[in-house]
């Protein structure tokens, strides 16, 4: 059965702290891995990886997939309290089935 | 600028009842996705169209649940008979491209059955 998998599951860390946060898989003829933030309500998206060993950066977030090993990361340095937010990891593959993680929780203390 | 919208934001049904959820997603996005997100977890797909066909429903839960997209543009998610467990958050996301990579979550439907 594929799956996605988060860790860690929930996260408190302090302003200015680096994270990262790890997503693994198992996905049948995988094609993509995104990330999402999610705050409120809706998640927006931030990444779409697809080859191994290159790394998306945008600001302070950056992500990297190793299809090797099955995995993706996803750094945020010098974090602030506007970055606490559940961050999601999805995986699309050849059939157009997307598979989404739970998430993990981020808490960014003052 | 427009973004994916819901409605209702938030829906109560008695056990039993049917309720439909609207979904106006951006305007020219040929792909749309419906998802069920519960407390806590990550979203999980039910439906995905391509304009007005229906390419995927192997994440309904039920024959209870039917979505329809007839123009490719609006799309409905209908609930027959409601059960506790349908309760959750119901998410639409639509895209430019097809199978859709890039995806434009709207802001979500909170159905509580009681």
């Amino acid at each position: 059965e594929d799956k996605v998998v988060q860790s860690p599951l929930s996260l408190v860390v302090h302003e200015g702290d680096t994270v990262t946060l790890n997503c693994s898989y198992e996905v049948t003829n995988f094609r993509s891995l995104l990330w999402y933030k999610q705050e409120k309500k809706a998640p927006t998206f931030l990444f779409m990886l697809t080859s191994s060993g290159i790394e998306k950066k945008s600001g302070r977030l950056s992500s990297i997939l190793d299809k090797k090993e099955l995995f993706s990361i996803l750094n945020i340095t010098a974090t602030q309290t506007g970055d606490s937010a559940v961050y999601l990891c999805a995986t699309l593959n050849r059939d157009d089935k997307i598979i989404f993680g739970k998430g993990t929780r981020l808490h960014i203390l003052p | 600028g427009a973004g994916v919208s819901q409605s209702p934001r938030y829906k109560v049904a008695k056990r039993g009842q049917d309720v439909a959820l609207r979904c106006d997603p951006i305007s020219g996005h040929v792909s749309l996705f419906w998802y069920q997100q519960a407390l806590g977890q990550g979203p999980e797909f039910l439906t995905y169209f391509q304009n007005e066909a229906q390419l995927d429903k192997s994440g309904l839960p039920s024959d209870r649940f039917f979505a329809e997209r007839p123009e490719g543009s609006v799309s409905t998610l209908k609930i027959q008979r409601t059960q506790q467990e349908d309760s959750a958050v119901y998410l639409c996301a639509s895209s430019p491209t097809a199978p859709g990579y890039e995806q434009y979550f709207g802001p979500g439907t909170r159905l509580t059955v009681t």
